[in-house]
């Protein structure tokens, strides 16, 4: 079964610090893979994507992500986050055949302490 | 291009009352997907939609109808609401050809049902 799985609901970090956001997924065909973020009261905003090659991406706003196969997983990283950061992230997988679709994680919430 | 465009914005319904959520995509988009978003769980998948008369049911269709007469458009109906669809309800569109599965999402619907 398709499955996303952020095992961190929320997580706080001090600002100028480094941060992993964590992400496992299950999926029987290659994985597409995505970070989304979400800022209070808006819609989500692609933050990066992964499809094939170099497994280590790097998205908008300073982030990257390491795509690891034998762990099947996709976690986002930051070296120094700023308070503007502090948003819900979604790590997502997505359709590679025509009977597929894209499916989310739960979310982490990540607060920024100053 | 507008992108995902939803309407409304927000909606406050009576208990039995029925709405219909509007979605409308202009990116020539075959995949779209309708989310509900609840406090601290993450995005549901209702209903979802490879092409034109074409949809399937996702995690949590129950209370929900949808069709797809069209390739830009793709309502959600509620026929009779119930306290439980209080929720944010997110539209997705995306094309699913290798190097661009990225799904793109609308501004969100806010419904509360009193």
């Amino acid at each position: 079964a398709q499955s996303v799985t952020q095992p961190d609901i929320h997580i706080t970090v001090s600002e100028g610090a480094s941060l992993e956001l964590r992400c496992n997924y299950s999926y029987g065909a290659t994985p597409y893979l995505f970070w989304y973020v979400q800022s209070p009261g808006q819609g989500l905003q692609l933050l990066l994507k992964y499809f094939s090659g170099d497994t280590l991406v790097q998205g908008i706003k300073g982030f990257e992500a390491e795509f690891k196969r034998s762990q099947s997983s996709f976690n986002l990283r930051k070296p120094s986050v700023h308070w503007s950061d502090a948003a819900e992230y979604f790590c997502a997988v997505g359709p590679y055949s025509s009977a597929s679709k894209i499916i989310f994680g739960s979310g982490t919430r990540l607060s920024i302490r100053p | 291009n507008a992108g995902v465009t939803q309407t409304p914005k927000f909606r406050i319904l009576k208990i039995g009352q029925s709405m219909t959520l509007q979605c409308a995509q202009d990116m020539n988009h075959n995949y779209m997907y309708w989310y509900r978003q609840d406090p601290g769980m993450g995005l549901k998948l209702i209903y979802y939609s490879v092409g034109a008369g074409i949809t399937d049911k996702g995690e949590v269709p129950n209370g929900y109808n949808v069709s797809r007469s069209t390739t830009e458009d793709f309502p959600l109906r509620l026929e009779l609401a119930a306290p439980s669809q209080t929720s944010v309800y997110f539209c997705a569109s995306s094309y699913p050809e290798e190097g661009d599965t990225e799904a793109f999402f609308g501004q969100g619907t806010r419904l509360t049902v009193v």
